[in-house]
Formats: structure tokens, sequence, C-alpha cells
């Protein structure tokens, strides 16, 4: 079954520190894996996409890791800030005729002074 | 930029109503998309348009129907309102074979 899966459902850390989320998927056949931030009441907006041959990839502050072997993928986010406070989802795509694509349930981020 | 735009940030609704959602992008993309999003559940999607006057089901398509008479409107119509169907809805679009989708605001519909 395809299935993505993330961890922990919700964070809580101080203005300033770092911290990882992760995402494990079950998708087949994998075509990429995308990082969404989605700040509440509003639309989940694009961090970063990567195919299958790219294993990590920046937008700022932000650093996602992809391993395809293990199915494994990270959103790093550094020095973070009050307005780093969102949801984070990851969305597996499949490598399917059309755009057919799986979301996680998300990681609720709360950054506090 | 990209802008995709919902007809409504808040919607209250009866059991029963006909309710229309609507979606507006402007940036000549061909695909278009409704989501529903519920706590816990993730992005579910609905329906999708790949041109004018196309549509192909989603996930959960029951209880809703869709209509795209022009490239730039995408509209979700909940032809008999249930309980059930409250829930964030979220719009999004894409160009071509592009894997990034832009999204809208999103409506957030109560049926009472």
């Amino acid at each position: 079954k395809n299935q993505v899966e993330q961890s922990p459902q919700s964070l809580i850390i101080l203005e300033g520190k770092n911290c990882t989320l992760q995402c494990n998927y079950t998708v087949s056949p994998f075509s990429n894996l995308r990082w969404y931030k989605q700040d509440t009441g509003r639309g989940p907006v694009s961090l970063t996409i990567m195919t299958f041959s790219e294993n990590t990839k920046s937008n700022g502050r932000y650093t996602a890791t992809l391993d395809a072997d293990t199915k494994q993928s990270s959103l790093h986010i550094t020095a973070s800030q009050l307005s780093d406070s969102a949801s984070y989802i990851c969305v597996v795509a499949l490598k399917t005729s059309y755009d057919k694509v799986i979301f996680g349930p998300g990681t609720s981020l709360s950054v506090i002074p | 930029d990209v802008k995709v735009t919902q007809s409504s940030r808040y919607l209250v609704k009866r059991t029963g109503e006909k309710v229309f959602l609507e979606c507006v992008q402007d940036m000549d993309h061909e695909n278009m998309f409704w989501y529903r999003q519920d706590p816990g559940l993730g992005l579910r999607l609905i329906y999708f348009s790949y041109d004018v006057k196309m549509k192909e089901k989603g996930d959960i398509p029951e209880g809703y129907s869709v209509s795209r008479e022009k490239k730039e409107r995408f509209s979700l119509i909940l032809e008999s309102a249930s309980t059930n169907q409250t829930s964030m809805y979220l719009c999004a679009s894409t160009l071509g074979n592009s894997y990034e989708q832009y999204f809208g605001p999103g409506t957030r519909l109560t049926v009472t």
C-alpha cells in the first residue's frame, strides 16, 4: 500500500535551535519527493523537490535529504525562527501517467521565544 | 508569481444545500486539483483536471462533482452537502509536467 508517514507528529523547539523532521514512505514506483510548509489557515508552499538521483537539496535554512534505498527523507531546519512555526508536509509522487501524489499527515512545529 | 485564488476563505452551509467552491489560477496552468484536508489524514485528492472540460476522479470523489469550462477556473460542487463534508478544501495547479504544485489559501467549509 502506498503510504507516507511522518515523525514526530508535533514538535516544540526554542528559537535559534535546529531541528530535524522525518519522513518514511512505501511508495512505488517512486518519482519525486517534496517538502511543503503550511502556515495555519493557508495553503501549502513548496520548500524542496527531489528526484531519485538527488540526495540533498537546500532552500535557505531548510535542507532536505533523501535516501531512496531506505525510503527515508529528512528536513533539517537550521537556526529556527518564530516564523518557522507551521505544519511541514512530506509528499511523494508516483511515476505514473499523471501526477499521482501521496501526502503525509504532516509534522506540526512550534518555535517559541 | 503564480497566484491561485479561492472564492471564499470560510463558508457555513446547511445539510442538503448545494455548494460551489471556485478556484482560479492566473498562470495558464493546464492541471488543476481539488483536495480536502482533515486532521491526521493529510490531503486527499477529490478530483483533478488536465484540460478544459476534462476531469478525472481522485481518491475520494463520492459526493462531489467538478466543472472546468475555462482553463483558469476549476469548480468543486457539493450537490447535497452533508456534515461529513465539513473540512478544509484546497485547490492546486501545475504547469504541464512540472512537479511543483501551487496551492490556493483554502476554504474552510462547515456543514451544519
